[in-house]
């Protein structure tokens, strides 16, 4: 199963809402994953089941979708959030696979 | 708390070979399945290879079954990837993950970077 992020990059000032895609090549149901990776750190789990946030994430993070389609929003960007995320399947294994990414950089 | 940590990571000629370990600590390590998960300089995310928690039941990706095998020690809270015939585009930092249900990796290790050049 292939996952692909969209868009590549995004630029959001701090204080707006933030919405990434992630679409898989056929149906995941709803087992997909998202992660936070900063500059030089290990990915972090946001959501999984895509829609249940992780043990300590904050409610700004939700994940919604079904099927082929997934997005996660940032409801109001803190400093802390820019990075890069990446979604993930696990209906199909193995291989699980990752998206390629999305940037997310202050605007 | 939660911690694992890699090491084992370094610079290595291509046909080479080289053990990655992973010491865990702060969960009952003989429980979880354990994974490898890998990145490329300035690329995403790949996953490697996978153990269960006995460690009777492992899996690889295509681009490394044959030439890498993934193993645990539950009596030392070790997991391990013993890679061989390693190749330019192995190159990578190699992250252990623990698996949270069905291979949703809920705790990272800080990574270990491994090297192949000449």
């Amino acid at each position: 199963i292939v996952t692909t992020q969209s868009p590549a990059t995004l630029s959001v000032s701090p204080g707006e809402r933030a919405t990434l895609s992630c679409r898989a090549s056929q149906s995941v149901y709803t087992k997909l994953a998202w992660y936070q990776q900063k500059p030089g750190q290990a990915p972090r789990l946001l959501i999984y089941d895509a829609s249940t946030r992780a043990t300590g994430i904050p409610a700004r993070f939700s994940g919604s979708g079904s099927g082929t389609e997934f997005t996660l929003n940032i409801s109001s960007l803190q400093s802390e959030d820019f990075g890069v995320y990446y979604c993930q399947q696990y209906n199909n294994w193995p291989p699980v696979t990752f998206g390629q990414g999305t940037k997310l950089e202050i605007k | 708390e939660v911690q694992l940590l890699e090491s084992g990571g370094g610079l290595v000629q291509p046909g080479g070979s080289m053990r990655l370990s992973c010491v865990v600590s702060g969960f009952n390590f003989n429980s979880y399945a354990m994974n490898w998960v890998r990145q490329a300089p300035g690329k995403g995310l790949e996953w490697v290879s996978a153990v269960s928690s006995g460690g009777g039941g492992t899996y690889y990706a295509d681009s490394v079954r044959g030439r890498f095998t993934i193993s645990r020690d539950n009596s030392n809270n070790t997991l391990y990837l013993q890679m061989n015939s390693l190749r330019v585009e192995d190159t990578a930092v190699y992250y252990c993950a623990k698996r949270m249900g069905p291979f949703i990796f809920d705790s990272w290790g800080q990574g270990t970077l491994v090297t192949v050049s000449s």
